[in-house]
């Protein structure tokens, strides 16, 4: 069972284009993080948010955690085929099992 | 290395069969994951290690999965009597503490196929 679900699943643009990226769940998390993974390759992350509200810049990528700290968004501004791969959100929880839960994944492709 | 090491890289077995898959954390590295991943899905988790013992193993799916980690460095998941439901990429981290306290560096992964 993930917790976190994201959306979209996939997502195909042209080079140049913004693109927002959301991840959503029910649970509250103590801190909620973005990772992105190229296929044959393990997750390796980008960003760690902590406060509810806190947003991230990170060059073009700007990462959001929601107020409730159960959800969050990346934001990628005018998006390069080197942005192309399997985006990954990821919390801990603030009660209960204290390992990391991954989101469902979104899958962008950036078309040159 | 530097990194996380995982081995095999790729395994092949036939249903039935027993398999061992090999993890090999970052040194100095307290905390270790394995989770397992399907093709464009986020990774599932399985079990968590914090030093010898297991701190969370809730995410096996069955007794047919077992992972051990006897000196608090190198893990070893194993799987009994596979299945073809089995197939899928595991993939393990370390972490220098324990949850909630920052990045998880993970490994490549070991690719099974059980046919």
């Amino acid at each position: 069972t993930q917790l976190l679900e994201q959306s979209p699943q996939f997502l195909s643009i042209q080079e140049g284009e913004n693109l927002t990226v959301y991840c959503n769940s029910s649970s509250v998390f103590s801190s909620l993080q973005w990772y992105r993974q190229e296929p044959g390759e393990g997750p390796v992350l980008l960003v760690t948010v902590v406060t509810g509200g806190e947003v991230k810049k990170l060059k073009r990528l700007t990462f959001q955690f929601g107020d409730a700290r159960k959800d969050s968004s990346l934001h990628i501004t005018a998006a390069q085929p080197g942005d192309t791969g399997l985006y990954l959100c990821a919390g801990f929880r603030q009660t209960g099992a204290n390992n990391l839960f991954f989101g469902t994944g979104t899958r962008l492709t950036v078309i040159p | 290395g530097a990194g996380v090491s995982q081995t095999p890289s790729n395994k092949v077995t036939e249903k039935g069969k027993y398999v061992e898959l090999r993890c090999d954390p970052i040194s100095g590295h307290t905390a270790l994951y394995w989770y397992r991943q399907s093709l464009g899905q986020g990774p599932e988790f399985l079990i968590y290690f914090q030093g010898t013992g297991a701190a969370d193993d809730s995410g096996l799916p069955n007794d047919r999965f077992f992972a051990v980690r006897p000196e608090g460095s190198v893990s070893t998941l194993k799987i009994q009597r596979t299945e073809r439901g089995d197939s899928a990429v595991y993939l393990c981290a370390s972490s220098l503490f324990g949850p909630n306290t920052g990045e998880l560096f993970f490994g490549e992964g070991s690719r099974l196929t059980v046919l």
